[in-house]
């Protein structure tokens, strides 16, 4: 079983403001980082998937980086908007395609 | 197309009864996955099936089982419910492949054992 880990636990934030969050892995046997956003009620939806050390991935205002040597992957928010509120999740996948989960950082962008 | 569907959407259980969760995808997908969510916990896998009419114990297997008779469906069964069952359930599904496919969750299914 894989551990991986997520800080802070959660996280608020002014609209407007840039945030980042950290995801750690074991670096040993990498396949492939996920993230994922879950908005509250609804389905985990993913974001990016990463596999090369380095990687970097964006969309519109949220990106992410790779360090597979280290085993850490940040996930950037510039000028953070109240939709952008929800749980962010990191997942490493394991040698059998299965995903370990972080617990999640939940970001709340206040008005 | 409706993607990841799970039924039923909430369930009340008494400790001791047992039912079955059903998870169904129409992409056509390979892989399928069961995870529980509980707080503070993230999402922890409970099994998977890497095809039709196989199945391999996630993370917290203990208490329940799973059946996939048809590539379309994954069932989670719990044979004799317990207060430590109650939880949100996650069903998720994906192509076979490497390791960057993406998996695609259902809706949940909010269960709660008394």
């Amino acid at each position: 079983i894989l551990n991986v880990e997520q800080s802070p636990q959660s996280l608020h934030v002014q609209e407007g403001d840039s945030t980042n969050f950290t995801c750690s892995f074991p670096s040993s046997n990498f396949y492939a980082l996920h993230w994922y956003r879950w908005e509250t009620a609804k389905s985990p939806e993913a974001l990016f998937v990463m596999t090369l050390n380095g990687d970097e991935k964006k969309k519109g205002r949220i990106s992410a980086t790779l360090n597979t040597k280290e085993g850490y992957s940040y996930l950037y928010i510039k000028g953070s908007q109240p939709e952008d509120s929800a749980t962010y999740l990191c997942a490493q996948s394991g040698s059998a395609r299965q995903l370990t989960f972080g617990s999640g950082t939940q970001l709340t962008v206040l008005p | 197309n409706a993607g990841v569907t799970q039924t039923p959407k909430f369930r009340v259980l008494k400790t001791g009864q047992s039912m079955t969760l059903l998870c169904a995808q129409d992409m056509n997908h390979e892989y399928m996955y069961w995870y529980r969510q509980d707080p503070g916990m993230g999402l922890r896998l409970i099994h998977y099936s890497v095809g039709e009419g196989t199945t391999a114990k996630g993370e917290v297997p203990d208490g329940y089982n799973v059946s996939r008779l048809k590539k379309q469906n994954f069932l989670l069964g719990l044979e004799s419910a317990a207060p430590s069952q109650t939880s949100v359930y996650f069903c998720a599904s994906r192509l076979a492949g490497g390791h960057q496919e993406t998996q695609y969750f259902g809706p949940g299914t909010r269960l709660l054992v008394l």
